[in-house]
C-alpha cells in the first residue's frame, strides 16, 4: 500500500515569493492533516480536513496561509507571501477517519527554506 | 489546550542496552498516545501506540506504558541496535478541540557501538 505522498520534497524561495505544497493521502483515508515542524521541534497542527471540509483551521495563519482539498482526496497548502520565519518542514498526514481519526500516518514532508 | 513534555532531549546508550523515554501530558481527556520515530530527512513513522484503557503494550523490542493517574507514559526499547538511532516523538490526542496530535519536543537517541 502506498503511503502519504508529498511534493516537492525541497523548496528554496526568496522572501515575499509564493509557494505551494501538495499532498496525496493514503487511499481511502478521509481525514487529512497539515503540520509544520520547526527545526528541533515536534510537528504542530495547522489544519485538519474531513473529506473536503476544513473542520479546524484555528492554527493556520490566515493572513498568508491557505489550504484546499477540493475533491476530498489530495490537498494543497499555499503560502503567499512567504516570510523568513516560514522556513520549516511541512508535513502532511492522513488517517482513516471515523473511529480511527487519531491514528495518523505521515508523509516525508516538504523542506522549505526562505531566503 | 494539551501540553506534552518529553525527556530527555538526548539519550546515548550502548548497543544492546535498554533505552527509556518519558512523556507527561496535561489534558486528562487525552485518550490516545502514539510514539513516532523520525530519521534524518524523513517524516515521522508510527512505531507503537497505546490507548487510555490499556496500561501497557509491547511489540517485539519496544513497549509503551501509560499511567493515567499521573498523566505520564514511557517508551521502552530493549536490546538496542544501531538502526534504532533516530529522533523519537511522543504525542497525545484528546479528541476535542483541534483533534490533531500534540507532540513533545523529541528525544535524539544515539546508539553507541
Amino acid at each position: 500500500e502506498a503511503g502519504v505522498v508529498q511534493s516537492p520534497r525541497y523548496k528554496i524561495i526568496e522572501k515575499k515569493q509564493p509557494v505551494a505544497f501538495w499532498c496525496n493521502p493514503i487511499s481511502g483515508h478521509n481525514t487529512l492533516y497539515w503540520y509544520r515542524q520547526n527545526l528541533g521541534q515536534g510537528p504542530e497542527l495547522l489544519i485538519r480536513y474531513e473529506n473536503e471540509e476544513a473542520v479546524d483551521d484555528s492554527q493556520l495563519p490566515k493572513d498568508r496561509f491557505s489550504a484546499e482539498r477540493l475533491k476530498g482526496v489530495d490537498s494543497t497548502l499555499k503560502i503567499q507571501p512567504a516570510e523568513l520565519g516560514d522556513s520549516a518542514v511541512y508535513l502532511c498526514a492522513s488517517s482513516p477517519g471515523l473511529g480511527l481519526r487519531e491514528t495518523q500516518y505521515f508523509g516525508p514532508g516538504t523542506r522549505l527554506l526562505v531566503l | 489546550g494539551e501540553n506534552v513534555e518529553q525527556h530527555p532531549s538526548t539519550l546515548s546508550v550502548q548497543e544492546g542496552d535498554s533505552a527509556v523515554i518519558k512523556c507527561t501530558y496535561s489534558d486528562s481527556a487525552s485518550n490516545y498516545f502514539p510514539w513516532y520515530k523520525q530519521e534524518l530527512g524523513k517524516g515521522p513513522q508510527l512505531i507503537i501506540d497505546i490507548r487510555s484503557n490499556v496500561g501497557e503494550k509491547k511489540d517485539q523490542r519496544i513497549a509503551v506504558t501509560l499511567n493515567k493517574t499521573a498523566k505520564h507514559f514511557s517508551l521502552h526499547i530493549t536490546e538496542t541496535q544501531p538502526e534504532d538511532s533516530a529522533v523519537y516523538f511522543c504525542a497525545a490526542f484528546s479528541g476535542g478541540g483541534a483533534d490533531g496530535l500534540t507532540f513533545g519536543k523529541g528525544t535524539h537517541l544515539i546508539i553507541q557501538p
